[in-house]
């Protein structure tokens, strides 16, 4: 049971364009999601996160909208650039027992074409 | 920023065999260090959570006795593979939590091939 799904393993966008980075999520318990890049071989870098009482949060380049209602949320880099090419995960925390706990998605292999 | 160091970031080893992983937070105490693993192409999913001076909660389906942690002290976590096989061949990775934004920084990952 996937509680945190990331539908679409790939996504190929130009240079200066828009790269939008969806993420579904099942559990109404997450209180907070995140976004995380990453490159072969190499942990994830965290990138920017939003709490689950607002709906959006941006930082620079990079947006990430929550519709809590749907349980969806998406991120947003603007312009895109060659070297945001990677594979973007999406997670989602929540507090089981004392602990923290991250859910992580498939994640998506973003490609910007120069 | 918050570091995690991980070491060795990969490693072949023979089947049968057991290999230790660590992590070390340089620049903070982490009271909670993560431990995932991922295969090809699949999310990251996590093993176990540790915390330190105290017995590991291992997440369902995780064998406790083929996958021992170690959280002797605030800045190192330790996972060792024991009796290593093929099928334990992936990456593993671990993190903690900075407090920061709900900030969990990773290690570098380890890769480990079970030959």
């Amino acid at each position: 049971d996937q509680q945190v799904k990331q539908n679409s393993p790939s996504l190929s966008v130009q240079e200066g364009r828009i790269s939008i980075l969806n993420c579904d999520y099942t559990n109404s318990m997450f209180d907070y999601f995140l976004w995380y890049k990453k490159y072969p071989a190499e942990g994830p870098t965290f990138l920017i996160s939003i709490s689950s009482i607002k709906d959006k949060n941006e930082d620079g380049r990079f947006t990430v909208f929550l519709n809590k209602s749907a349980k969806h949320l998406s991120l947003h880099i603007v312009p895109s650039q060659p070297g945001d090419s990677a594979v973007y995960f999406c997670a989602a925390s929540e507090i089981v027992g004392s602990n923290y706990k991250l859910t992580f998605g498939k994640g998506t292999l973003l490609t910007v074409n120069p | 920023g918050a570091v995690v160091s991980q070491h060795p970031s990969r490693v072949i080893c023979k089947s049968g065999t057991s290999v230790k992983i660590e992590c070390r937070s340089l620049d903070f105490q982490a009271t909670t260090m993560f431990w995932y693993r991922q295969f090809p192409k699949q999310s990251l999913m996590l093993m176990a959570t540790s915390n330190e001076g105290s017995k590991a909660t291992y997440e369902q389906g995780v064998e406790k006795d083929k996958f021992l942690i170690n959280h002797a002290s605030l800045t190192l976590s330790t996972l060792t593979v024991t009796s290593a096989h093929p099928e334990d061949s992936s990456f593993y990775i671990c993190s903690a939590r900075t407090g920061v934004n709900y900030g969990y920084t990773f290690g570098s990952g380890t890769r480990l091939t079970v030959v």
